[in-house]
């Protein structure tokens, strides 16, 4: 079955880089998302990566796609307070209609 | 569009009670969603409609879970007899249709507490 695994907690200081990792099992994925939940709030999408690219960069984000090893990571460049949230990595398999979800990652950033 | 509006943002309920958690999803989107957040088990997808149809309802945990979708514009997620096992976030996610390529825009989330 399809699965997504991402590490629970990330605590990192303001003005540093936060890298959140996420592995997934489904081969045949064909989107990968990032999603962000800020507290008390619903989920809105970060950003997303087709399954034939390697990098995306959207200004502080750069999200890398190892496909061999069905690994995806969001590189959060000076990291600051407002980015402190829960992000989850999504994966959209291949004739499927539904995203599957990680458990999210929290991202804790000390000023 | 004020996106996808769930209401109520918190319910408080004793055991045994009904609830109904609502939704209103974007104008035009013909797809929607209904997933439960819990911190043990993260966000799960319990019920999808396409073009107000249920498709795939495989995710409802039990008979005691029913959703509707009466028309485009308005659904329901219905839990009788609720149970304190059932407290999680319940989110309602929209999107324009089905494919990989389209954003789910989900609401505020309505926050469940069964005593």
């Amino acid at each position: 079955g399809e699965d997504v695994e991402q590490s629970l907690f990330l605590s990192v200081r303001e003005g540093d880089s936060s890298v959140i990792n996420c592995t997934y099992t489904d081969s045949s994925s064909t989107y990968l998302y990032w999603y962000k939940q800020e507290p008390g709030a619903g989920l809105q999408l970060l950003t997303y990566i087709f399954s034939n690219m390697d990098m995306k960069q959207d200004q502080r984000l750069t999200v890398l796609l190892n496909k061999k090893d069905k690994h995806l990571s969001l590189r959060i460049a000076d990291t600051q307070t407002g980015d402190s949230a829960i992000y989850f990595c999504a994966e959209f398999g291949a004739g499927s209609y539904q995203l599957t979800f990680g458990k999210g990652t929290k991202l804790s950033v000390i000023p | 569009d004020a996106g996808v509006i769930q209401s109520p943002r918190h319910e408080v309920t004793e055991m045994g009670q009904e609830v109904t958690l609502r939704c209103k999803p974007i104008s035009g989107h013909n797809s929607l969603f209904w997933y439960r957040q819990t911190m043990m088990r993260g966000l799960e997808l319990l019920i999808y409609f396409n073009n107000n149809v249920p498709i795939d309802d495989s995710g409802m945990p039990e008979d005691r879970f029913s959703a509707k979708m009466p028309n485009a514009s308005f659904s329901t997620l219905k839990i009788q007899p609720s149970e304190p096992r059932d407290s999680a976030v319940y989110f309602c996610a929209s999107s324009l249709n089905p494919g990989a390529n389209t954003e789910a825009f989900f609401g505020q989330g309505t926050r469940l507490t069964v005593v």
